[in-house]
Formats: structure tokens, sequence, C-alpha cells
């Protein structure tokens, strides 16, 4: 079992809609949480970050963090044309010297 | 205030070569990451420099090799360079561990 794990898509959603992406852990040890958007060609940005349980908001965007079900999830509010993209999910361990990053979810958001 | 700085752009070079990509941080971060990213595959874990010591590896073999100078800054070297070697060679950094990685524009390393 990978240490993090995202279904690669292609996920595909429409224009105004929810995008809900996803990230599972197999490490029960205490996390941080970040997600990554990587347009094509280009190298990731940070989008945000989260490291408690619970919700996170920033603008349309929302954080979800489950310790108990071992899984981190980004919600995309009023999807835009231009959030098509490949979103990653990086897992820091706490405490120790280990990052690691999902595969990438490919996100298509249809006008 | 200036981002991550990769340098250069793109490398061409043939098999068996070497190859040395370099990487300036942010000022301030200390934590220097470099990934490797193949043509539509995922990032690929290579090395981890904190305060010029190697935190951590990747499983890659032996001829991935670098190093952080007192500056910060970090260089990648890849010797006997190999097709499979063709990659987009991204750099990051933080201000430490467990903080956000800001990423530089990446580094076109092309092994004909």
């Amino acid at each position: 079992q990978k240490e993090v794990e995202q279904n690669s898509g292609p996920l595909s959603v429409p224009e105004g809609a929810i995008a809900s992406l996803n990230c599972t852990y197999s490490d029960r040890v205490s996390q941080s949480f970040f997600w990554y958007r990587q347009y094509s060609g280009k190298s990731p940005e940070l989008i945000m970050s989260i490291y408690s349980n619970g919700d996170k908001e920033d603008g349309r965007f929302t954080a979800q963090l489950n310790k108990a079900s071992q899984y981190v999830s980004l919600l995309i509010r009023d999807s835009q044309p231009s959030d098509s993209a490949t979103y990653l999910c990086l897992m820091i361990r706490q405490g120790a010297q280990k990052l690691v990053f999902g595969q990438g979810t490919r996100l298509t958001i249809n006008p | 205030e200036a981002g991550v700085t990769q340098s250069p752009t793109h490398l061409i070079k043939t098999r068996g070569q070497q190859a040395t990509l370099r990487c300036s941080p942010i000022s301030g971060h200390t934590s220097v990451y470099w990934y490797q990213q193949a043509l539509g595959l995922g990032l690929q874990f290579l090395l981890w420099y904190d305060e010029g010591e190697e935190r951590n590896r990747g499983n890659f073999p032996p001829r991935f090799s670098g190093r952080q100078f007192p500056n910060y800054s970090s260089e990648l070297n890849v010797n006997a360079l190999e097709l499979e070697d063709s990659a987009l060679y991204l750099c990051a950094s933080s201000l430490g561990l467990n903080e956000k990685l800001f990423f530089g524009s990446g580094t076109q390393l092309s092994v004909l």
C-alpha cells in the first residue's frame, strides 16, 4: 500500500459545480498536509495547508482532515475552467524527515 | 521577495555526460528539496538538504548526488546520464521541517 494515495483521475466536473479531491494515507502518526496545484508544464504551487482535524476554508477552497479515517480532501466551490490542473497532496510526517507526495489527481472543469 | 530560482531552465546533454543543476532557495529558507518529474508522471523525491546536511534520499542510484552550500543554495549532479534521466527537475525550499514547500520553475533536462 502506498503511503499517500490519490485517484489519478481524470475527474471531470461541470463549471460552477463543487470539485472534490481526496487523498488517503496509511501512517497513523501525526501528519501535516498540503495541497498543491500543478498546471501542465509548470511547477506545483501551494493552495492550502492543514494540520488539525476539521475544515479549513480559504476563498473557494476548503481542506478537510480526518485523522481517524486517515484522509484529507480538497473541495473547490464554483469550479472554473482555470481550475483544470493536477492536484497533488503532500504529507509531512512530523518528527521525522519524511515528505511524501501523492501521485496527483487530474481535474478537468468543463464549461 | 524572490522565489526559488533554478538554473538553467533547459539543459541538453548526451548519454554518459554529467549534468549540474542549481537552486537558490527563498531568503531565510534552510531546507532544499529536489524532485524528478518525468513526462506525465508524479513527483519522485530525490534529495533533501537542511543546514548543509543531507537529511533524506529517495530511491535513486548513487550517480544522483548533490550538496548544499553555506548560503543554503544547492546543486544536483547527475553522472553517467541515461536516456531515462530526461525529466523536469524541480527544486523546492522551506523554512524547515514540517513547513510548506515552495517550488522553483524547474530545469528541463533532455538526454539524447
